[in-house]
């Protein structure tokens, strides 16, 4: 069974840094793409950026790109969203997903979501 | 970058009866399009890839339709479980361009 498992729940204070981790199982990691999707609470899907995880090739979208750093650990099947300074306006539901892997065919699979509060 | 739009924002509808969801795109996808359905507290699913292409599990009231710029979901005959957001997302120039969603459209009873 093919499974994607988030880490729990962070509140942290803006300015502080933060890395979120999506641990798949259950099918050939590093042959597939993981994508990250941030939701606003009460918004809509926002797509951040995805990684290969076979050999690191990470696009980012252009919203994204210079405010997060997606990265993966493939020795242990894991891909990282992370941020070295968070803003108040990075509150939000994340969500890890796979893409296909040869092919896009939509995220079939996603974790459960990663909630992100910064607050001062 | 491609713009998906997505309409009505709202849709009120009775259990039983059947609805169609539009998406459009300001420029061609060709058939690079999915939706998605998202429940309260929930991670969305995937129902339709390819334009038209049912994703593993999803019962057959649901389909896709369209191909370059209009692109259309029809759920027939709604469950209570049906009611819920749904996302179109275009993958046209996968991976290098990425994706768009579409804002969504809530359907509610």
């Amino acid at each position: 069974e093919v499974q994607l498992v988030q880490s729990g729940a962070d509140v942290k204070k803006p300015g502080e840094s933060l890395r979120i981790s999506c641990t798949g199982s259950g099918y050939n990691f590093t042959t597939y793409w993981i994508g990250w999707v941030r939701q606003v609470p009460g918004k809509g899907l926002e797509w951040m950026g995805i990684i290969y995880c076979g050999d690191s090739d990470t696009i980012y979208s252009p919203s994204f790109q210079g405010q997060v750093t997606i990265s993966v650990d493939k020795s242990i099947a894991t891909a990282y969203l992370q941020w070295s300074s968070l803003k108040a306006s990075d509150t939000a539901m994340y969500y890890c997903a796979r893409e296909g892997g040869d092919v896009a065919e939509g995220f079939e699979y996603w974790g459960q979501g990663t909630p992100v509060t910064v607050s001062s | 970058e491609i713009v998906m739009t997505q309409s009505p924002a709202t849709l009120s509808v009775s259990p039983g009866e059947g609805v169609t969801l539009s998406c459009r795109a300001s420029q061609t996808v060709s058939i690079n399009l999915a939706w998605y359905q998202q429940k309260p507290g929930q991670a969305p699913r995937l129902l339709i890839y390819g334009a038209s292409t049912r994703a593993t599990g999803i019962p057959d009231r649901f389909s896709g339709s369209g191909s370059g710029t209009e692109f259309t979901l029809t759920i027939s005959s709604l469950r209570s479980e049906d009611f819920a957001v749904y996302y179109c997302q275009q993958y046209i120039n996968w991976p290098r361009g990425g994706y768009t969603f579409g804002q969504g459209t809530k359907l509610q009873i």
